[in-house]
């Protein structure tokens, strides 16, 4: 079964402010992590990822926390933005194998 | 040039048609992989390919044959589909299969009469 999922299908913000999305993993053994970005109509796209040797890494308004006592990872977006308005993905790779959890839509109001 | 392109967008086909996906890249990635995404659940690994040889195929029924004729192109060919193969297939590409960065195409929306 999937090792990988999130905690809410669904997500609604308001414009300018912060987004967390959040995942729960199962695996002990997991060590790579990914999230993955999927617009209407497109295919996904790489966010951000994160190996287990860090608890932290910072891209541009993006962040994603790695918790392994809890197995919980989470993705933070700053001042979202409409164009955040997406499927989020978080995603286990287990070399050479990819594995999608369930997604989060967030919707982002104006 | 970082696209992964994917024909056709779009596929109508009867169950006893025989036709296939086409994907390309020219990122001169060694990996390339099939996924198959049904509405509002997240992309389901089909097979992955590595340096032209098949690593991975996830247990994917007969009537799917992938074909990697070189390292730049990736093609799934289809036949005899069912109904519930409808669905949306993608494409993606790595550098190797050592990293989790996928490039993914827009996909092949595939619909089964």
């Amino acid at each position: 079964g999937e090792s990988v999922g999130l905690h809410l299908p669904t997500l609604s913000v308001q414009e300018g402010d912060n987004s967390i999305i959040n995942c729960a993993y199962s695996n002990s053994a997991s060590d790579y992590f990914i999230w993955y970005k999927q617009e209407s109509g497109k295919g996904p796209q790489f966010i951000i990822d994160i190996r287990s040797n860090m608890d932290k890494r910072q891209g541009q308004r993006v962040t994603v926390l790695l918790n392994k006592t809890v197995k919980h990872l989470s993705l933070q977006i700053a001042a979202t933005q409409p164009g955040d308005s997406a499927v989020y993905f978080c995603a286990e790779n287990i070399i050479p194998r990819l594995t999608f959890g369930e997604g989060t839509q967030l919707t982002v109001n104006p | 040039d970082t696209e992964v392109t994917q024909t056709p967008k779009h596929l109508v086909m009867g169950m006893t048609n025989k036709k296939s996906l086409k994907c390309e890249q020219h990122m001169g990635h060694r990996a390339m992989y099939w996924y198959k995404q049904k509405a509002k659940k997240p992309p389901e690994l089909m097979f992955v390919y590595s340096y032209e040889k098949l690593s991975i195929n996830e247990s994917v029924p007969s009537r799917f044959s992938p074909e990697c004729p070189n390292s730049s192109l990736l093609n799934l060919h289809l036949h005899a589909l069912q109904p519930e193969d409808s669905a949306l297939y993608l494409c993606a590409s790595s550098q190797d299969t050592n990293t989790g960065e996928l490039f993914f195409g827009e996909g092949s929306r595939l619909t089964v009469l």
